[in-house]
């Protein structure tokens, strides 16, 4: 059966530094997003990727963040410099269309700042 | 604000017993709502997804939609202590690209 798949599992950073969390979506998927999860928090939405290019990201998701596809089965978010409240779990999740679909999501990458 | 509300629980019930989980949701523009399991530590596990009104069945789950009462409920029947988990309400909301709200979860028990 076709799943999202992340890496790595758990990623532990230093205050300050950049982190790439790493996806691969289910192949004939064409919109894909992020969502972390804070520990004993909601799962919450962070942004939304079609086409090449951001169709929705929400408040957390502020210049400290980016996306990218760079290539044609990857799909990155990269944490610029890290603080302490980055520490969360972060899923990738993958839909067929953008409404009225399912999405599907990876295991989740475990970051850890310190 | 686009909310989703559930019961935090736990809701405890014993095993072969119904589970009823119940989910209210804020915007009367909401076009889909999905029913996720995450056990701890794990990403949620798609179980169920509902866009009409109605019940929509699915082996032992149920899931029922009333968009007037902007209320949505998973039933699971013969609960088993495998369904132990925390169960996720998600609502995509109007407008938005398959972008999910999501409930807090309410913690399920199935006790032997």
């Amino acid at each position: 059966e076709p799943e999202v798949t992340q890496t790595p599992s758990h990623q532990v950073t230093q205050m300050g530094q950049e982190v790439i969390l790493r996806c691969v979506p289910i192949s004939n998927h064409l919109y894909f997003y992020w969502y972390r999860q804070i520990l004993g928090q909601k799962v919450e939405f962070l942004v939304s990727f079609y086409n090449n290019e951001i169709s929705e990201k929400s408040e957390i998701f502020d210049d400290q963040f980016s996306v990218e596809r760079p290539d044609g089965s990857n799909f990155t978010l990269k944490i610029r410099s890290t603080k302490l409240e980055d520490s969360a779990m972060y899923f990738c999740a993958s839909s067929q269309q953008a409404m009225n679909t399912e999405a599907f999501f990876g295991q989740g990458t475990r970051l850890t700042v310190v | 604000q686009k909310e989703v509300e559930q019961n935090s629980g736990p809701l405890s019930v014993p095993e072969g017993a119904i589970a009823s989980l119940n989910c209210t949701y804020s915007d009367r523009g909401s076009q889909s709502f999905f029913w996720y399991r995450q056990y701890s530590g794990k990403s949620p596990e798609l179980i169920m997804f509902i866009y009409s009104n109605g019940d929509k069945e699915d082996g032992r789950f149920t899931a029922q939609l009333n968009k007037a009462s902007q209320y949505v409920s998973l039933l699971i029947r013969d609960s088993q202590p495998s369904d132990s988990a925390t169960y996720l309400c998600a609502v995509g909301f109007s407008g938005g690209y398959n972008k999910l709200i999501f409930g807090a979860g309410t913690r399920l028990a199935v006790h032997p």
